[in-house]
């Protein structure tokens, strides 16, 4: 059971326009989120994570937006530029230090 | 200096024989996990360590067990290997229910 989704397995962006990654979550328990950079043969790092207590985090090019009602949140890269292509995971934790990831975005920037 | 390593990086073994994979933080975390990501790309959890006991152990073969001789180290034992369990494991730490980090992935191939 898939408990967070990302629907979306490509997208593919002109540099400098803006991408925006969604990520759908089906645990209510869940109270905090992040989203995960991957690139080929590396680990996942860490990009950027909000609270169920805030609607939107902001760092810098990249937004978090959280929609608790409709049980989603997106990631939102502006201006999109050719190194942010890589997969970004979405991924959410409850109660303890489990996280439950996301199938991932692959996201390509073009030139 | 790395802060979550996990060795070897690639690993190709026949079926039947059994393997581990070692993994190291030197972040000073508490707790550690394993993540299995499969031909799906998708990253579940396998196992989770907080202070040397298993808190979390998802459905998976008891043919792969966690061994953690301290705080710093997670390894993964696994028995009489299939070709299923070829994936990409994830070594990662954390400390509190923020982010955690990864090492770089071992690719497990079983022939």
């Amino acid at each position: 059971d898939q408990q967070v989704k990302q629907n979306s397995p490509s997208l593919s962006v002109q540099e400098g326009r803006i991408s925006i990654l969604n990520c759908d979550y089906t645990n209510s328990m869940f109270d905090y989120f992040l989203w995960y950079k991957k690139y080929p043969a590396e680990g996942p790092t860490f990009l950027i994570s909000i609270s169920s207590i805030k609607d939107k985090n902001e760092d810098g090019r990249f937004t978090v937006f959280l929609n608790k009602s409709a049980k989603h949140l997106s990631l939102h890269i502006v201006p999109s530029q050719p190194g942010d292509s890589a997969v970004y995971f979405c991924a959410a934790s409850a109660w303890g230090n489990q996280f439950y990831f996301g199938t991932g975005t692959s996201l390509t920037v073009i030139p | 200096d790395t802060a979550v390593s996990q060795t070897p990086k690639y690993l190709v073994t026949q079926m039947g024989n059994d393997k581990s994979i070692k993994c190291e933080q030197n972040l000073g975390h508490d707790t550690m996990y394993w993540y299995k990501q499969d031909s799906k790309k998708f990253l579940k959890i396998m196992f989770s360590y907080n202070n040397k006991e298993l808190i979390i152990n998802e459905t998976v073969p008891n043919r792969f067990s966690p061994k953690s001789p301290d705080k710093a180290h997670l390894n993964l034992h696994i028995n009489s290997l299939e070709l299923g369990d070829s994936a990409v494991y994830f070594c990662a730490s954390s400390q509190t229910r923020v982010e955690a980090f990864f090492g770089q992935g071992t690719r497990l191939t079983v022939v």
